[in-house]
């Protein structure tokens, strides 16, 4: 299948803390996109990468496309309360019809 | 405003009865979807639409009947629907020729009881 294995499934941190969560898949992509969901809204694109092995900041958060093109990682520095939500990777092929599908999730809780 | 908008943003509805979800985009978009959202579970492509064709049906059970009068709009009519259809109902909007934008509403909290 082209199902998206994302770890963890939630993580509690301290306000201040370096948070790193990841993404793998079975096939390889073309471009890897990481989606932040707040509680009570729809995802939100919040980065996209295109090159195997790109690495591409938006503020505190990074992220970087694997030499394989089969995972990817997230982290987010010096994590604050509003970091708080559910972050999806999705991968995106265009051309098909189901161009976008989403990983499970990792639950994020920061605690003061 | 997220430029996609849900309504109703919840909803309780007895399993005999009818109701719709509606979606409504100002984007400029020609792509539309109905994803669904359960706890624990990957987002879900239901339907999508391309210029107000649905061109993906995800093996969604009768019982969900999407509408797409124009690019504008779309719509999720439900009817005799089951409790384990309780789910958060994410509608998204795209440019079929910008690949993966694609905006997303807020969502309806639909419990079936």
């Amino acid at each position: 299948g082209q199902q998206l294995n994302q770890s963890p499934q939630s993580m509690f941190i301290q306000e201040g803390e370096d948070v790193s969560m990841n993404c793998t898949s079975s096939s390889i992509f073309n471009t890897w996109l990481w989606y932040k969901q707040d509680p009570g809204e729809g995802p939100v694109l919040l980065i996209a990468l295109y090159k195997a092995g790109e690495l591409t900041s938006n503020g505190r958060l990074t992220a970087q496309f694997g030499i394989t093109r089969k995972d990817s990682f997230l982290n987010i520095s010096a994590s604050i309360p509003s970091d708080v939500g559910i972050y999806f990777c999705a991968k995106y092929r265009p051309g098909s019809a189901r161009q976008l599908t989403f990983g499970s999730g990792t639950q994020l809780t920061v605690l003061p | 405003e997220t430029g996609v908008t849900q309504t109703p943003r919840h909803l309780v509805m007895g399993m005999t009865n009818k109701k719709s979800l509606k979606c409504e985009q100002h984007l400029g978009h020609n792509a539309m979807y109905w994803y669904k959202q359960s706890a624990k579970k990957p987002l879900e492509l239901m339907f999508v639409y391309n210029f107000k064709e649905q061109t993906e049906n995800n093996s969604v059970p009768s019982r969900f009947s999407p509408e797409c009068p124009n690019s504008s709009h779309l719509f999720l009519h439900l009817h005799t629907l089951q409790p384990e259809d309780s789910a958060l109902y994410l509608c998204a909007s795209s440019r079929l020729d910008r690949g993966y934008g694609y905006t997303f509403g807020s969502g309806t909290r639909l419990t079936v009881v």
